[in-house]
């Protein structure tokens, strides 16, 4: 099965100022047809997971553009340009190439310094 | 609206069974493969079993292998996990989720995810 590793683990983030995730998988998530099925979620305290990044760098309608996804291959990237107080949560990246089974990265936790 | 509502948890005695439901609605149930993902208390998400729309393929995360079984009612728009011989270790909220990558092209459509259902395996 496919490793997820995100770091940091734990991510304290003053107000305003850009925030960055990374996760690596243990192998290549670039499927034979040719896309990369990496996807990211939020979960705030107390909800459920809400998708925003589809395919590595695509946003989900109605997540702000704040958000950004990049990267290819084994190495990902969520970037939040400035970070909100509605942001403070746990971000999980996902890969769908090789499933199944599908894999979660162990979250990072963001909180507000 | 897309609707996911799970039901059926509830604490259950190491060796038990217990029958989840998700309800849907707001969609098409019957276009969508449909997953359950848990969340063991303070961790993070794990899959667990998903099932295609026609019923057709189901695949499990191994821990669950031979223990749950996935099923759908596509004439009801409800999904169910049937998970027997119950562990601690599978205690944990359950979440219905839509299909991950449900695309056409480069445009997926969005995921929903229910509310949750606690499920405690204890003595």
């Amino acid at each position: 099965d496919v490793v997820m590793t995100q770091s940091p683990l734990s991510l304290p983030v003053t107000l305003g100022q850009p925030a960055s995730i990374s996760c690596r998988s243990s192998q290549s998530l670039v499927h034979s047809d040719g896309d990369t099925y990496l996807i990211w979620f939020q979960q705030r305290p107390g909800q459920s997971p809400r998708r925003l990044i589809y395919k590595v760098s695509n946003r989900d309608s109605g997540v702000p553009d704040r958000f950004s996804g990049s990267g290819s291959g084994t190495d990902f990237t969520l970037k939040i340009s400035r970070v909100e107080a509605e942001d403070v949560g746990v971000y999980y990246c996902m890969e769908g190439t090789h499933w199944p089974p599908y894999t979660f990265g162990q979250g990072t936790k963001l909180e507000i310094k | 609206e897309v609707q996911l509502v799970e039901s059926g948890g509830g604490l259950v005695q190491p060796g038990g069974s217990l029958r989840l439901s998700c309800a849907a609605s707001g969609f098409t149930f019957s276009n969508y493969w449909m997953n359950w993902v848990r969340q063991a208390p303070g961790r993070g998400l794990e899959w667990v079993a998903n099932i295609k729309q026609d019923g057709s393929e189901k695949y499990y995360v191994d821990s669950v292998k031979g223990r749950f079984t996935i099923s759908r009612d596509n004439a009801k728009n409800s999904l169910s996990l049937q998970m027997n011989s119950l562990r601690a270790e599978d205690t944990a909220v359950y979440y219905c989720a839509t299909d991950f990558f449900a695309c056409s092209g480069d445009s997926c459509r969005q995921t929903s995810w229910g509310q949750g259902t606690l499920v405690t395996v204890s003595s």
